[in-house]
């Protein structure tokens, strides 16, 4: 079946502008996360949403921001871009919450590079 | 804070020897491990898990070791391959938590 989807894959955004990225999970999958990569500090926890609710946020500011919609698609958006923002922006579904025991996976789209100039 | 830790960033091997890449974590709440493989331009891929209730899961050429005393786990991916060659990450779930925290990761090359 159809893995993570990620769009857009490459953007390249002026400081002070903002920014939609969009996320498709695995079919049947109601939980998506969403992750920051930079170099050398790994992946940053951005937020989680499971049946279009918030479960968890991360130490972002409060200009990133998501939602998930009815169908389990996931959109997050960062307003007034800053040049630290650049980053690859991975989305990552499981078929339920993260936090329902063990065995519950989290599987990645190939992720949406920003770059802010 | 960094709570989970892989102070190696890079490893070389040659192939067909064993790589160990090492995981350090410091919330004793962590009860769920899993490692990725990341090639560039492309996002992680799942390897390998392990619950705390376990100290060894293997699958196929890869097994991870959990050591729960010592907050540490690894992964041994024996033999290696040339095309193992990429940056692994761990992560780790606490088990009152929704969200997986991630390590910085371990570039691996194998040579061959």
């Amino acid at each position: 079946k159809a893995g993570v989807t990620q769009t857009p894959r490459y953007l390249i955004k002026t400081r002070g502008q903002q920014v939609t990225l969009s996320c498709s999970p695995i079919s049947g999958h109601r939980s998506v996360s969403w992750y920051q990569q930079t170099p050398g500090q790994g992946l940053q926890f951005l937020f989680e949403y499971f049946s279009e609710t918030q479960r968890n946020k991360g130490n972002f500011p409060g200009r990133f921001s998501g939602r998930q919609f009815s169908n389990s698609r996931s959109e997050m958006n960062v307003s007034t871009l800053e040049l630290g923002d650049s980053a690859l922006y991975l989305c990552a579904s499981s078929r339920l919450s993260p936090g329902t025991g063990f065995g519950n996976t989290i599987y990645f789209g190939e992720g949406s590079w920003l770059t802010v100039v | 804070d960094q709570q989970v830790k892989q102070n190696s960033p890079s490893l070389s091997v040659q192939e067909g020897r064993i790589s160990i890449l090492n995981c350090d974590y410091t919330n004793s709440m962590f009860d769920y491990f899993l490692w990725y493989k990341k090639y560039p331009a492309e996002g992680p891929t799942f390897l390998i898990s392990i619950s705390s209730i376990k100290d060894k899961n293997e699958d196929g050429r890869f097994t991870v070791f959990l050591n729960k005393s010592a907050k540490h786990l690894s992964l041994h991916i024996v033999p290696s391959q040339p095309g193992d060659s990429a940056v692994y990450f761990c992560a780790a779930r606490p088990n009152t938590g929704n969200q997986f925290y991630f390590g910085t990761g371990t570039s691996l090359t194998v040579i061959p």
